[in-house]
């Protein structure tokens, strides 16, 4: 158990609709990352979040959105989804501000868009 | 363009002998390595990292080679255990003060036969 909570375990809705995934980091930890793992690629970078302050962006599109909260917790926000959205979506968290790239990943979001 | 390449999508190795998964990199610009596993439906957990400017990092049963004239890293697991059967994924890290995410290879998927 790596401390990272994450909510919905799988979620399943249509295309064309909103979706939030919430993930929760380890005690302590004041970085907050989102990854999308999908069939056929690996696990990509979406954005990070230090301290409640957007501190770098991946590959994210721009109908995802994400923010984090006073109490470290963070959501990523899916918009306008399309059917090659599905895939599983982690969160992870770190401590040392990332120096030594030591991230701590929750067990994952399954999103289905049907 | 793929920054971060396992080649070997996967590997079986026999219960007790070595494993050695592999990974290249094209970015000169990373600092850190790390590998991780992933079991199916939890998220990838954290193994070892290397930093650049070492060659090699040990752990109990898991070493980690990096090679930077080739741009190339290893993670060696002797002796191979059951438990080891999961996906490897090779992780990089960009200078910079930890403001970037990983970029992930594929992963190889270990396969350890008794």
């Amino acid at each position: 158990d790596s401390g990272v909570t994450q909510t919905p375990k799988h979620l399943i809705t249509a295309t064309g609709q909103r979706v939030t995934l919430r993930c929760s980091p380890r005690s302590g930890d004041l970085s907050v990352y989102w990854y999308q793992q999908s069939l056929d690629q690996g696990l990509q970078f979406l954005i990070q979040y230090y301290n409640g302050e957007e501190r770098a962006k991946g590959n994210i599109l721009e109908r995802f959105s994400a923010q984090q909260f006073p109490d470290l917790h963070s959501e990523l926000n899916l918009s306008s989804l399309e059917l090659g959205d599905s895939a599983l979506y982690f969160c992870a968290s770190s401590d040392h501000r990332g120096v030594r790239g030591e991230q701590y990943f929750g067990p994952g979001t399954r999103l289905t868009v049907t | 363009d793929q920054q971060v390449k396992q080649n070997s999508p996967s590997l079986s190795v026999q219960e007790g002998r070595i494993s050695i998964l592999n990974c290249d990199y094209t970015n000169s610009m990373f600092d850190y390595f790390l590998w991780y596993k992933k079991y199916p439906a939890e998220g990838p957990t954290f193994l070892i990292s290397i930093s650049s400017i070492k060659d090699k990092n040990e752990d109990g049963r898991f070493t980690v080679f990096l090679n930077k004239s080739a741009k190339h890293l290893s993670l060696h697991i002797v002796p191979s255990q059951p438990g080891d059967s999961a996906v490897y994924f090779c992780a990089a890290k960009l200078s910079g003060g930890g403001a970037d995410g990983l970029t992930f290879g594929k992963g190889t998927h270990l396969i350890i036969q008794p």
